[in-house]
């Protein structure tokens, strides 16, 4: 059953603490994707891989950090410098062929700072 | 900069009223428009992609429109299984990543 999996469902972090978001997929795609989502707001992408062991930065990648060792892996840590991260965290991937990328969505990691 | 603005923000219909969601972009060159489905708490469903203007796609109740500035979301017949928020994105011919409106939260009534 191919699919898109992240782990935990959700996340309680204290205040100074690194975390770190897990998102595997079995769909043999090659990019994928990390989103946040704040109520009203539309998503934001935090960082995107195309190949492994390759990554960019998207629009807010301040306080957040990547790897991507592995093509069905591609893990997120939220750091202590990242001021506001409580949000629902949202990873994505896509087929690396062809030039229309559909990004399909993990079921979401919703992370609270306590 | 690629903008997406979706409207309404939130849509409340009686089952069996039919209704459109509108997706305004702007973007230099559009390589594919996406309409996704979200549940609270849950990551969003894709739907359709729609390319180029003039096309349409249709899935159930839900049919989507697109032109060179703007894609509409037709629900025909709503039933409260249809209640959930929609999101439009775009790529651009350029960039493999998807710009995203807030999205319309649309709540049937039975």
């Amino acid at each position: 059953d191919g699919g898109i999996t992240q782990s935990p469902k959700y996340l309680f972090r204290k205040e100074g603490q690194n975390v770190t978001l897990s998102c595997e997929q079995n769909l043999n795609h090659d990019a994928m994707y990390w989103y946040r989502q704040d109520p009203g707001q539309g998503l934001r992408l935090i960082y995107y891989s195309q190949i492994v062991n390759d990554f960019q930065k998207g629009d807010i990648a301040e306080g957040y950090s990547v790897s991507r060792e592995k093509k069905e892996s591609f893990p997120l840590t939220v750091t202590s410098a990242q001021k506001n991260p409580t949000a629902f965290y949202l990873c994505a991937s896509s087929s690396g062929t062809g030039e229309v990328r559909e990004q399909f969505f993990g079921p979401g990691t919703r992370l609270t700072v306590l | 900069e690629d903008q997406v603005t979706q409207s309404p923000e939130a849509l409340r219909l009686q089952e069996g009223e039919s209704s459109s969601l509108n997706c305004s972009y702007t973007v230099s060159g559009l390589r594919g428009l996406f309409w996704y489905r979200q549940d609270p708490g849950k990551g969003p469903e894709f739907l359709f992609t729609l390319y180029s203007a003039g096309e349409e796609k249709e899935k159930e109740r839900l049919k989507a429109t697109l032109t060179k500035k703007e894609s509409f979301l037709h629900i025909t017949a709503p039933k409260p299984e249809d209640s959930a928020t929609y999101l439009c994105a775009v790529q651009a011919v350029w960039d493999y990543k998807l710009s995203f409106g807030a999205g319309t939260t649309v709540t049937v009534r039975a």
